[in-house]
């Protein structure tokens, strides 16, 4: 089955500054790769999602690369706001009706002011 | 729109006593529906999802049990609670591919 890894598991910026969180995953048939935000006592919020057929996707200041021959995507925030701070998930599926996602361990971000 | 609750929000359950948390989805119908568990610094560990009425799948061997009496509603129990089942739990469903969860309960066993 799939298994899919996260790094770092905590990560502190400064305000202003980037941040990259990357993921790998084993099984080569995942096509779907969602990322999800959980502020503290909520639950994930999906924030971008990419899927095999494309490399980069761009939403304001969040982006995801995957690199489907290494198997590994990464979620890059620019211009980090004290609101960014939250656990980030990653996570590999089949993106089919049905699916079942299997998700990494997560990220604690911390945006310092 | 899609809403998705689930309670209650926090409980406190002495070892060995039963468990039920209830999950019901509103907008949809014949909903994909999972059960994960969190642990303190940890990922999303799915236990059971359902594809339909009464169709329950189980991820990882538990002390928890899950049913589905209704099309939108998913209810995560357990027979005799043990001290490892502390942990933040979340009902989710599925809309092609996006998934929703809702707000989560904190169960904390002592």
């Amino acid at each position: 089955g799939e298994n899919v890894e996260q790094h770092p598991s905590t990560l502190s910026v400064q305000e202003g500054d980037s941040a990259v969180i990357k993921c790998t995953y084993s099984d080569s048939a995942s096509n779907y790769f969602p990322w999800y935000k959980q502020e503290l006592g909520k639950g994930p919020q999906l924030i971008i999602d990419i899927r095999s057929n494309v490399g980069e996707k761009k939403d304001q200041r969040i982006a995801v690369t995957l690199n489907k021959t290494a198997k590994h995507f990464s979620l890059h925030i620019t211009e980090t706001q004290p609101e960014d701070s939250a656990v980030y998930f990653c996570a590999a599926g089949l993106d089919n009706y049905g699916q079942n996602f299997v998700f990494g361990p997560g990220t604690r971000l911390s945006v310092l002011p | 729109s899609q809403t998705i609750h689930q309670w209650p929000a926090t409980l406190v359950q002495p070892v060995g006593s039963p468990l039920s948390l209830e999950c019901t989805v509103e907008g949809t119908s014949n909903p994909n529906l999972y059960w994960y568990r969190q642990a303190a610094g940890r990922g999303l560990q799915l236990l059971f999802y359902s594809v339909g009425i009464g169709q329950i799948s189980s991820e990882v061997p538990q002390n928890l049990s899950a049913s589905r009496p209704q099309d939108r509603q998913f209810i995560l129990s357990s027979k005799k609670l043990l001290l490892s089942d502390s942990g933040f739990y979340l009902c989710a469903w599925t809309s092609y591919p996006e998934a929703f969860f809702g707000q989560g309960t904190r169960l904390t066993v002592v």
